[in-house]
């Protein structure tokens, strides 16, 4: 069971936005502060999107990107295009224990 | 072009042994800590160990400590994860990952390589 939630999938249109979420659910997690999204095609290395909650890697399209509200972290892809299809992975740094911790992922699909 | 690719992956029977190995190119090695990471079949990543640039601070996850060991050599660019006393449950994908400077993620990973543990 993972000290974080995600839904199982998210879908949209091209061009229209999503969002997904990723909810703090074990105290474990700590402050929360330390949020990073990742995205994980079938074959390929897992890519960086989003760290610190909202700061985008160089690199990455700004059509991506951050929020925190709460014990909630959400990443918000905006003018969805196809090659978005993917799982994504939120992430967080628990400066208690020195973990990442990972959440289930969110496979998103461009309809 | 920052580069990792790991090997050593394979077939192993409960209560075995592997030697994981990471290879980076394209950056300072000797710069960043690195991690390990593995993702289970139908299941999210899960972070296992972590080793600073001179190895002086390493971590585990709970259910890998004791059975597995972080290494690195900074002068060949290499990672390692040292795998004994194997379960089923150590079935997965294992990604080497490197630290994101001054940040806390992982801004550069391997592709992975396959471990499956059956009898």
């Amino acid at each position: 069971q993972s000290a974080l939630t995600q839904p199982a999938s998210v879908s949209g249109s091209p061009g229209q936005s999503i969002t997904i979420s990723c909810i703090v659910t074990s105290s474990d997690i700590g402050s929360f502060d330390y949020v990073s999204w990742y995205q994980h095609s079938p074959g390929k290395a897992p890519k960086l999107m989003i760290y610190d909650v909202s700061n985008r890697p160089s690199g990455v399209s700004n059509r991506f990107s951050g929020s925190r509200s709460g014990i909630a972290a959400y990443l918000t892809i905006s003018g969805l295009q196809a090659d978005d299809e993917a799982d994504y992975y939120c992430s967080s740094y628990t400066t208690t224990t020195s973990y990442y911790v990972f959440g289930p992922g969110t496979k998103v699909s461009v309809l | 072009e920052v580069q990792m690719v790991e090997s050593g992956g394979g077939l192993v029977q409960p209560g075995g042994s592997l030697r994981l190995s990471c290879a980076a190119s394209g950056f300072t090695f000797s710069r960043y800590g690195m991690n390990w990471v593995r993702r289970a079949p139908g299941k999210g990543p899960e972070w296992i160990s972590y080793i600073s640039t001179t190895s002086s601070t390493i971590y585990y996850t709970d259910s890998v400590k004791g059975r597995f060991t972080i290494s690195r050599d900074n002068a060949d660019n290499s990672l390692y994860l040292q795998m004994k006393s194997l379960r089923d449950e150590d079935t997965a994908v294992y990604f080497c990952a490197r630290d994101l400077l001054g940040h806390y993620g992982m801004d550069a990973w391997g592709q992975g390589t396959a471990v499956t543990v059956s009898s």
